[in-house]
């Protein structure tokens, strides 16, 4: 069975510093990768997912992350944080033919000015 | 266009009685999704729709939990009797179809608190 594993639970920084928020997954089969994230009293929206080609994918607001297969990891990165990128972060896999999506537990970034 | 709409936002009622949450997914998703989110936890999968044919409801506690999708459109999510351990966000989401290239689409949640 597939597994989610996010290392942080909170994670604080200060406005334009790097962050690295970290994500672990287990699984027997290929898998596609997701990050979502969830702002301040709204839904959760997809930040950018893994599925095949190249392992480095990027979303429009300057995070990225990097599919990892060796270290079964898909890490999410941003070199400098703007207050507005404070929110909850949730790493996801599918896997299989279950095809549903598995989450971890979520990290909530914070970032101070 | 709208985004997936859920009412209501917030509920609290008293174990054991029935309580039931509302979706609208965006129009023309064939895909619907019910999640429920504890406390300091990720969202986990109750039951997904492919138009009106609930076709994974492995996760749905099916002694108390019941779902519709009538119409293949609206979804509606029921608990009868709520008990403690249901105080959660409960999330739908919908996709235009069931395939890791399309994004689901999630709403703003219902926050059900059982005293």
């Amino acid at each position: 069975a597939q597994s989610v594993t996010q290392l942080d639970s909170q994670v604080p920084v200060f406005e334009e510093a790097p962050v690295e928020l970290r994500c672990n997954y287990s699984s027997s089969v290929s898998v596609y990768l997701f990050w979502y994230v969830q702002y301040p009293n709204q839904g959760l929206q997809l930040l950018l997912k893994y599925l095949s080609g190249s392992t480095l994918v990027e979303s429009i607001n300057g995070f990225e992350a990097e599919f990892n297969k060796s270290q079964t990891s898909f890490h999410l990165r941003k070199p400098s944080v703007h207050i507005s990128d404070t929110a909850e972060y949730f790493c996801a896999v599918d896997g299989g033919s279950q095809g549903n999506l598995i989450f971890g537990k979520g990290t909530k970034l914070s970032v101070k000015p | 266009e709208a985004g997936v709409v859920q009412s209501p936002r917030y509920k609290i009622i008293e174990k054991k009685q029935p309580v039931a949450f509302w979706c609208n997914p965006i129009s023309g998703h064939n895909t619907l999704y019910w999640y429920r989110q504890n406390l300091g936890q990720g969202p986990e999968l109750l039951i997904r729709y492919e138009n009106e044919e609930a076709v994974d409801d492995s996760q749905l506690p099916k002694d108390r939990f019941s779902a519709e999708r009538l119409k293949g459109v609206d979804s509606t999510l029921k608990i009868q009797p709520a008990e403690l351990g249901d105080s959660a966000v409960y999330l739908c989401a919908s996709s235009p179809s069931f395939d890791m290239n399309t994004e689901a689409f999630f709403g703003q949640g219902t926050r059900l608190t059982v005293v």
